[in-house]
């Protein structure tokens, strides 16, 4: 099974300001036949279904608002919320759709400072 | 919009079945352009994708549930439901359905999610 890991844990950054959450993977998403990166990010808020953010890595879903932007290539990747605001706090997820079983990060908490 | 809504029991006895359903609204649950999968997350743990159902009839299990995961569907009532047996207070958990994207015969990404539904198993 290909292992995620997030990084930090949790971060609180001030109102306006950026938030970077980082995501590995154990190995390789990155479909040599298409040149794609099969990472896509979540965002779980309480009581309310996940939320499609990010796919392919850097592919912004349909009305997600462009503070968010995802980033990177084989292993290491990247979800920047260019500027925070108050209704962005969540927990993040990464996860991949390269191999079955697809795997999730842990997850990162965003929180306001 | 589509949406999904997970139903069942809140409380199984151990060794005993649980059993959810998964309710899609807005989408036909018979499109070849999507899967449909179960995850579950025990408090305080991460996501655990337990399986999906696609292409009239596939299902894949995690390897790690297999031998007590069977997914069905009945297009009927536009549901797809989950069984897990033998069950234990490990498998309490918060279980999610999910809609997953088919593309050029590749399972992609999940687009939309169930809000979830409480199990725990507890005598």
């Amino acid at each position: 099974d290909i292992v995620m890991t997030q990084s930090p844990d949790s971060l609180a950054v001030s109102l306006g300001e950026r938030a970077t959450i980082n995501c590995k993977s154990s190995q390789s998403v990155l479909y040599s036949s298409n040149n794609k990166n099969y990472l896509a990010w979540y965002q779980q808020k309480p009581g309310q279904p996940l939320k499609l953010l990010v796919y392919w890595a850097s592919t912004r879903e349909s009305g997600v608002p462009d503070r968010f932007s995802g980033s990177g290539s084989g292993t290491d990747f990247t979800l920047t919320i260019s500027s925070l605001q108050a209704e962005d706090v969540a927990v993040y997820y990464c996860q991949q759709y390269y191999s079955s079983p697809f795997t999730f990060g842990p997850g990162t908490k965003v929180d306001i400072k | 919009q589509v949406q999904l809504q997970e139903s069942g029991p809140g409380l199984v006895k151990p060794s005993q079945t649980l059993s959810l359903t998964c309710t899609v609204s807005g989408g036909s649950i018979s499109s070849g352009s999507f899967y449909w999968s179960w995850i579950r997350q025990p408090a305080g743990k991460g996501l655990e994708w337990i399986g999906r159902f696609y292409d009239s009839g596939s299902t894949n299990y995690n390897p790690s549930l297999k031998s007590r995961v069977s997914i069905s569907v009945d297009t009927s009532k536009n549901q797809f439901s989950l069984n897990l047996s033998s069950v234990t207070a490990a498998d309490t958990a918060v279980y999610y359905c999910a809609r997953g994207l088919v593309e050029s015969y590749q399972l992609l990404n999940f687009d939309f999610w169930g809000q979830g539904t409480l199990v725990t198993v507890s005598s």
